[in-house]
């Protein structure tokens, strides 16, 4: 199989701080990890992509500075909201690759499969 | 553009009923995914399909790949109460790896 956790599922936190978001591969290595963020029933939009051993790249108009991703193992890659706002209030998904971002460039681009995990629920009071 | 327009928005019909759900772009692409989420999870993937043209069924789910690769449909027989979600789906962003997503289609099946 090939299983994707996040932790917490849910978290409460006041305006002005911080709060990590993990995202796991726990039976498979995942060199591409991808996060998104879905507002109430809106679909999914991308956030950002994480390559493990080098930097996220952002997606247009989200704030590198405020949602700081770090995928520093193939198993794990961890999203912060720095200073977080009520606006920030989200749910935010997670999904892992076993494809190489560059494998992907080579032949049939997007016939890969991606594993997302539960989301993590985030209330900004 | 690269934009997944799913139809319809929403979708409340009565258990044993069929419906069809399409998802339409005006750029081909090379492969499409459709998926199912629950609320407060992630989306599940059901299918992908890579061939214009291309059936697949999922026991009462039958998806269809547009023979011009711009669309796909799919279509639920005798709807269950368990078929209720939001259903996606998703292609490659041309050149990339990275995914995005329809609109969203969320059906609601009544007992």
């Amino acid at each position: 199989g090939a299983v994707v956790s996040q932790h917490p599922s849910r978290v409460i936190c006041k305006s002005g701080t911080s709060v990590k978001i993990e995202c796991r591969s726990l039976d498979f290595q995942a060199t591409t990890m991808f996060w998104y963020r879905q507002f109430p029933k809106q679909s999914l939009m991308l956030m950002a992509t994480s390559n493990e051993g080098s930097k996220a790249t952002y997606e247009q108009g989200v704030e590198k500075d405020k949602f700081l991703i770090n995928h520093a193992s193939l198993t794990l890659s961890t999203l912060t909201v720095t200073s977080a706002h009520p606006e920030d209030s989200s749910f935010y998904i997670c999904s892992a690759s076993k494809v190489r971002g560059r494998d992907a460039f080579a032949g049939t681009s997007g016939n890969y499969e991606q594993y997302f995990g539960p989301g993590t629920r985030l209330t900004v009071t | 553009t690269q934009l997944l327009e799913q139809s319809p928005q929403f979708l409340s019909i009565q258990e044993g009923e069929n419906l069809t759900v399409y998802c339409n772009s005006s750029s081909v692409f090379s492969s499409l995914q459709w998926y199912r989420q629950e609320p407060g999870e992630g989306p599940v993937l059901l299918v992908t399909v890579v061939t214009g043209g291309e059936v697949k069924k999922l026991k009462r789910l039958t998806f269809q790949f547009g023979d011009a690769r711009k669309d796909s449909s799919l279509h639920i027989t005798a709807a269950q109460t368990g078929d209720t979600g939001l259903y996606l789906c998703a292609r490659a962003i041309s050149g990339t790896y990275k995914y995005i997503f329809g609109t969203g289609t969320r059906l609601k099946v009544l007992a």
